[in-house]
C-alpha cells in the first residue's frame, strides 16, 4: 500500500540554526500538508500547500517557516531559525483530492537544544 | 473556530468488552469528520470518513457513526491489538483543507 515517507525521524538542532524536514508524498496525490504535535498535545495543522502554492495556513505558520516541493517527488517544511519551543513531532500528509482523507507519515521528531 | 472534544481521554478494556468513544464537535458546516488510529510514535494512520448525519462505517470490529453534533467509535469484542489512541478530526465547508483534530482517546486492550 503507497505511504508518505519522512526523513530523518529524529532531528535535534541547536537553537537558531536551520532545520529542513522532508517528505515523500504517495506519488498520485495533489494535496500535501503539514502538521505538528507537541508531547501531550493535539496535532496542529500548519499548511496546505496545492498547485505549487500555500492555499491555506495557520497562525502557528509564521515568517520562520517556508514550505516547497523543489521537485515532482519530495515536498519539504523549512524553519530558518529555530527556538525551543519548535521542539514536536512534525507530520506530513498528503490526499488525492480536497475531499479525500489525508494520509499521514510517521513523522519527524524535532529536538531543539 | 473549530473544535474537538473527545471522551473518555483514556479507557481500559478487557478483551472482548465492548465500548464507544465519543467525538463531540463545533464547526461552521461540516465538510468531513475523521476517525483516525494513532499508535506511540507514529503517524496518524486513517480509518474512517463520515460525511453527513445518519451515516456509518464499518472496519473489523470498529463502527464509526454521525450525528449533528456528535460522532461515536464503537469498538465490538476489542483484542489487544487494537491498543492505541484514537483522533477524531473536522474538516469545515470554507477552508480549504485544514483538519482539526481532538486530544484523542487512549485506549487499552487487556487480555
Amino acid at each position: 500500500e503507497p505511504e508518505v515517507t519522512q526523513t530523518p525521524s529524529h532531528q535535534v538542532t541547536q537553537m537558531g540554526q536551520e532545520v529542513i524536514l522532508r517528505c515523500v508524498p504517495i506519488s498520485n496525490h495533489l494535496y500535501f500538508y503539514w502538521y505538528r504535535q507537541i508531547l501531550g498535545q493535539k496535532v496542529e495543522f500548519l499548511v496546505s500547500f496545492y498547485n505549487n502554492e500555500i492555499s491555506e495556513k495557520s497562525e502557528i505558520f509564521d515568517d520562520q517557516f517556508s514550505v516547497e516541493r523543489p521537485d515532482g517527488s519530495n515536498f519539504t517544511l523549512k524553519i530558518r531559525s529555530t527556538k525551543l519551543e519548535d521542539s514536536a513531532m512534525y507530520f506530513c500528509a498528503s490526499s488525492g483530492g480536497n475531499n479525500q482523507p489525508q494520509h499521514f507519515g510517521d513523522g519527524t521528531r524535532l529536538s531543539i537544544l | 473556530e473549530d473544535q474537538v472534544t473527545q471522551s473518555p481521554e483514556a479507557l481500559r478494556l478487557q478483551e472482548g468488552e465492548s465500548s464507544s468513544l465519543n467525538c463531540s464537535y463545533t464547526v461552521s458546516g461540516l465538510r468531513g469528520l475523521f476517525w483516525y488510529r494513532q499508535d506511540p510514535g507514529k503517524g496518524p494512520e486513517f480509518l474512517f470518513t463520515l460525511y453527513s448525519a445518519g451515516e456509518e462505517k464499518e472496519k473489523e470490529r470498529l463502527k464509526a457513526t454521525l450525528t449533528k453534533k456528535e460522532s461515536f467509535l464503537h469498538i465490538t469484542a476489542p483484542k489487544p491489538e487494537d491498543s492505541a489512541t484514537y483522533l477524531c478530526a473536522v474538516a469545515n465547508s470554507g477552508g480549504y483543507q485544514k483538519v482539526t483534530f481532538g486530544i484523542g482517546t487512549k485506549l487499552q486492550v487487556i487480555p
